[in-house]
């Protein structure tokens, strides 16, 4: 069974500081991963999805993140938070061929001046 | 391009009344349809799935039931409501080919139960 963990339920940050949020997945074949973002009140947008090839994913936003086998990480980064980007991120994982996937619980960002 | 419906977008039901959220895809065909509930606080709970029309998967036992009468629409269903209800409740829709799982949200329904 897959099954994902953000760690961190909730990440203050200044604004023009760099990001990372965390995300570790359980998954025994080669894994589909994804991260979304949810503004309050909204549904969840895709920001990014790693299904082979490169480790390194570029989305939208500004927003990368880096697929690492070794250490079963999916962990998103921004060099530069801006205030806008307060709101809840979701990793998920997912695989070729299941119509399901798998959300963490969230990270919920804060961004202050 | 695709697009994805919900409504209403806010919901005020009387504990025991009957619930019927809707949802609807369009621009594609034959896609998978999820229901998921986020209650405060809390991740995405997978409610139901569908892969075609009148096929139904259930992955929570609830008072709950999801039917899809057409290819591009998913309905959520309630016959009594009970106050754990209450939640934000979102559909999401894949391409259904297996070669891209990624799914895709609507805006989601609010639905607060009294």
């Amino acid at each position: 069974a897959q099954s994902v963990t953000q760690p961190d339920i909730h990440i203050t940050v200044s604004e023009g500081a760099s990001l990372e949020l965390r995300c570790n997945y359980s998954y025994g074949a080669t894994p589909y991963l994804f991260w979304y973002v949810q503004s309050p009140g909204q549904g969840l947008q895709l920001l990014l999805k790693y299904f082979s090839g490169d480790t390194l994913v570029q989305g939208i936003k500004g927003f990368e993140a880096e697929f690492k086998r070794s250490q079963s990480s999916f962990n998103l980064r921004k060099p530069s938070v801006h205030w806008s980007d307060a709101a809840e991120y979701f990793c998920a994982v997912g695989a070729r061929g299941y119509q399901k996937v798998t959300f963490g619980t969230g990270t919920k960002l804060q961004v202050i001046p | 391009s695709q697009t994805i419906h919900q409504w209403p977008a806010t919901l005020v039901q009387p504990v025991g009344s009957p619930l019927s959220l809707e949802c609807t895809v369009e621009g594609t065909s034959n896609p998978n349809l999820y229901w998921y509930r986020q209650a405060a606080g809390r991740g995405l709970q997978l409610l139901f799935y569908s892969v075609g029309i009148g096929q139904i998967s259930s992955e929570v036992p609830q008072n709950l039931s999801a039917s899809r009468p057409q290819d591009r629409q998913f309905i959520l269903s309630s016959k009594k409501l009970l106050l754990s209800d209450s939640g934000f409740y979102l559909c999401a829709w894949s391409s259904g080919t297996g070669t891209s799982e990624t799914q895709y949200f609507g805006p989601g329904t609010r639905l607060l139960v009294l």
